[in-house]
């Protein structure tokens, strides 16, 4: 089925550790985009990515960092896990370059706890 | 950074409309306003997207003044399917790049 697919589910991580949360997704989409969701805070934009081979900093960038190599693939990275980092994360892509004009499509989402 | 504001929360009732504003005081020009839905354990997913007036499909209308810097999302004869959180997204420049920014989120709980 197309669509985005993230991986893991969900994850444990003791603090301090490096993490990276995959997102693949199969439509050929341009733009790219990391959420994480907090309670009460909704979504709040981390990175992004409007082609394959360039990235922005989204609204809570501080603590991440991400890759585009290719069009298909968009790896959060984690380098040393911090307790407020706990939060569920989603991946989503979109057809053009990042405008609010685009649709987006959410991936599933990662829960992620560092202890 | 600008942001957008929505009532944290709403009830309704089965069969009834639903309308929920967002005000969105620094939208640009070229911005256009779109809504999505979330249920419990899953992503978001679109619903309905507008520049300026009104735009309705088969879920709901979209309603947005000449001035832009409001939205009302309308849901006709909700049902219990409809409980869910629905943000409103706009896209900002801020520093030279489009930062798209979600608003916290309306909780809509609908009741038998």
């Amino acid at each position: 089925i197309a669509g985005i697919t993230q991986a893991p589910t969900s994850q444990i991580l003791a603090a301090g550790r490096r993490m990276t949360l995959r997102c693949t997704q199969d439509m050929r989409h341009n733009a790219m985009y990391w959420y994480r969701q907090d309670l009460g805070l909704g979504l709040r934009l981390i990175h992004y990515s409007n082609t394959a081979g360039t990235t922005g900093k989204g609204e809570v960038p501080d603590g991440y960092s991400v890759s585009r190599a290719n069009t298909d693939d968009f790896p959060l990275t984690l380098a040393s896990a911090v307790p407020s980092q706990t939060s569920v994360y989603f991946c989503a892509s979109s057809d053009s370059a990042g405008t609010s004009a685009d649709t987006q499509y959410f991936g599933p989402g990662t829960r992620l706890t560092v202890l | 950074l600008a942001k957008t504001t929505q009532p944290i929360s709403m009830d309704s009732y089965e069969g009834q409309e639903v309308n929920i504003t967002c005000s969105h005081n620094n939208i640009a020009t070229n911005d256009y306003i779109t809504w999505y839905q979330q249920f419990p354990s899953q992503g978001p997913r679109f619903i309905i997207q507008g520049y300026k007036t009104k735009v309705t499909n088969e879920v709901a209308s979209l309603f947005i003044p000449a001035d832009r810097k409001s939205s009302t999302l309308s849901l006709p004869r909700v049902s219990l399917s409809d409980t869910a959180v629905y943000y409103c997204l706009v896209g900002f420049f801020s520093g030279g790049y489009n930062k798209l920014i979600f608003g916290a989120g309306t909780r809509l709980a609908v009741h038998p």
